[in-house]
């Protein structure tokens, strides 16, 4: 299996410009999470979705940030305008939830996102 | 979500084993408590969670007292490549985790 895989691994922009990050998880895994890393705030849950159904954004931090996942294999994190303070490593982890509880995420590589 | 504290820092050297300990005051009925690791430049890794007693695997044990108000993850002869930070997450049945500041463990030769 080739784990998580999120494009770009590396996104520099300038701010106020939209950027877009993608993720597609381990095929069969039901859950879907947004994670973003940040020395100053440590690994903070954006978003996750069961069933490509967003169960909970309350860590999207405010309206400029969007997630998306229009089927299984695929999601996007968008940031609209963007803003210096974006500036992070975004993790996108995926795992398989029902039955017995596990919480075994699997993370992507992350992608350093860098807002100028 | 409850509370977790554990150590800023340890070290160790290669052979040893490092035992991590983790303290959970507030943890709640149907909380399981669960241990991530990060390499520098890395996404988190799961090693190993558990809700009473002691789980073990092949990489690390479990143990969680019958109070469960605390736990200690412990790495059998470690070498320099289980340096790394190791998190200690208490989850809730909503699957939530909240990463903390975590441990950074070094292990020197």
């Amino acid at each position: 299996d080739a784990g998580v895989i999120q494009s770009p691994r590396h996104e520099v922009t300038e701010m106020g410009q939209e950027v877009t990050l993608r993720c597609k998880p381990i095929s069969g895994h039901n859950s879907l999470f947004w994670y973003r890393q940040t020395m100053m705030r440590g690994l903070e849950l954006l978003i996750y979705f069961n069933n490509n159904v967003p169960i909970d954004d309350s860590g999207m931090p405010e309206d400029r940030f969007s997630a998306k996942m229009p089927n299984a294999s695929f999601s996007t994190l968008k940031i609209q305008p963007s803003e210096p303070r974006d500036s992070a490593v975004y993790f996108c982890a995926s795992s398989l939830l029902g039955g017995e509880r596990s919480y075994e995420q699997y993370f992507g590589p992350g992608t350093r996102l860098t807002v100028t | 979500l409850a509370k977790t504290t554990q150590p800023i820092s340890m070290d160790s050297y290669e052979g040893q084993e490092v035992n991590i300990t983790c303290s959970h005051n507030n943890i709640a009925t149907n909380d399981y408590i669960t241990w991530y690791q990060q390499f520098p430049s890395q996404g988190p890794r799961f090693i190993i969670q558990g809700y009473k007693t002691k789980v073990t695997n092949e990489v690390a044990s479990l143990f969680i007292p019958a109070d469960r108000k605390s736990s200690t993850l412990s790495l059998p002869r470690v070498s320099l490549s289980d340096t790394a930070v190791y998190y200690c997450l208490v989850a809730p049945n909503d699957y939530k985790l909240s990463f903390g500041a975590g441990t950074t463990v070094t292990v020197r030769a």
